[in-house]
């Protein structure tokens, strides 16, 4: 079983700043299978990024994701307002398997 | 547009069965492999199962190989999970979700708003 660990737990940071988070496989992910989620309280996952860094339809190009093997980023280049909830990432290259999230909030 | 909607949640008693169904609408039911996973109250998301596009193959995490089954019914876009022997640690909003490039080896979208099952005596 792959296990992705997300860091920070929590990342605060101010609308216009820029976010990078962290995903990091226990092994090497074939094929760049990994995608990234976001979560708003009360709502399901969206997709934002799949293949590690196409960018799902309708998603802003200020949402970018990057990485391979073991190792995988999510940066927002300038926060907006809407973009704070928590976000997951997945991998599908050996089953399947979520990060346990990050928590971007408002500083 | 593209829609999932879940339904057949509720609170239900240690042990005992609850069937989830997932109806789909706007894109090829059919032609697509389909996931549930679940997300326990102020947790992650885990992966609970998956159903090929025509049903023949099923995969299921280890937490609830044996107990729960995922089935389809293509003749009517809907999507099953039968949970039997349910725990207390089953408790958790359940989504359905498509598998965005069709098969095994894709990312999750578009999913469904979620159906909360509660597990409690």
């Amino acid at each position: 079983e792959i296990v992705l660990t997300q860091s920070p737990g929590t990342l605060s940071l101010s609308p216009g700043e820029r976010a990078t988070l962290s995903c990091r496989a226990s092994q090497s992910i074939s094929s760049s299978f990994l995608a990234w989620y976001q979560q708003k309280p009360g709502q399901a996952p969206r997709l934002l990024i799949y293949g590690a860094s196409s960018r799902a339809t309708g998603i802003p190009d200020r949402f970018s994701g990057s990485g391979s093997g073991t190792d995988f980023a999510l940066t927002i280049s300038r926060l907006e307002p809407e973009d704070f909830a928590v976000y997951y990432c997945q991998q599908y290259g050996s089953a399947y398997s979520f990060g346990q999230g990050t928590k971007l909030e408002i500083k | 547009q593209v829609q999932l909607v879940e339904s057949g949640g509720g609170v239900v008693q240690p042990g005992r069965s609850l069937r989830l169904s997932c109806a789909a609408s706007g894109f090829t039911f059919s032609g697509s492999g389909m996931h549930w996973v679940r997300q326990g109250p102020g947790k992650g998301l885990e992966w609970v199962a998956v159903i090929s596009y025509d049903g023949s193959n099923k995969y299921y995490a280890d937490s609830v190989k044996g107990r729960f089954t995922i089935s389809r019914d293509n003749s009517k876009n809907t999507l099953y999970l039968q949970m039997n022997s349910l725990r207390a640690e089953d408790t958790a909003v359940y989504y359905c979700a498509t598998a965005g490039g069709g098969g095994y080896r894709s990312w999750f979208d578009p999913w469904g708003q979620g159906t909360l099952v509660t597990v409690s005596s």
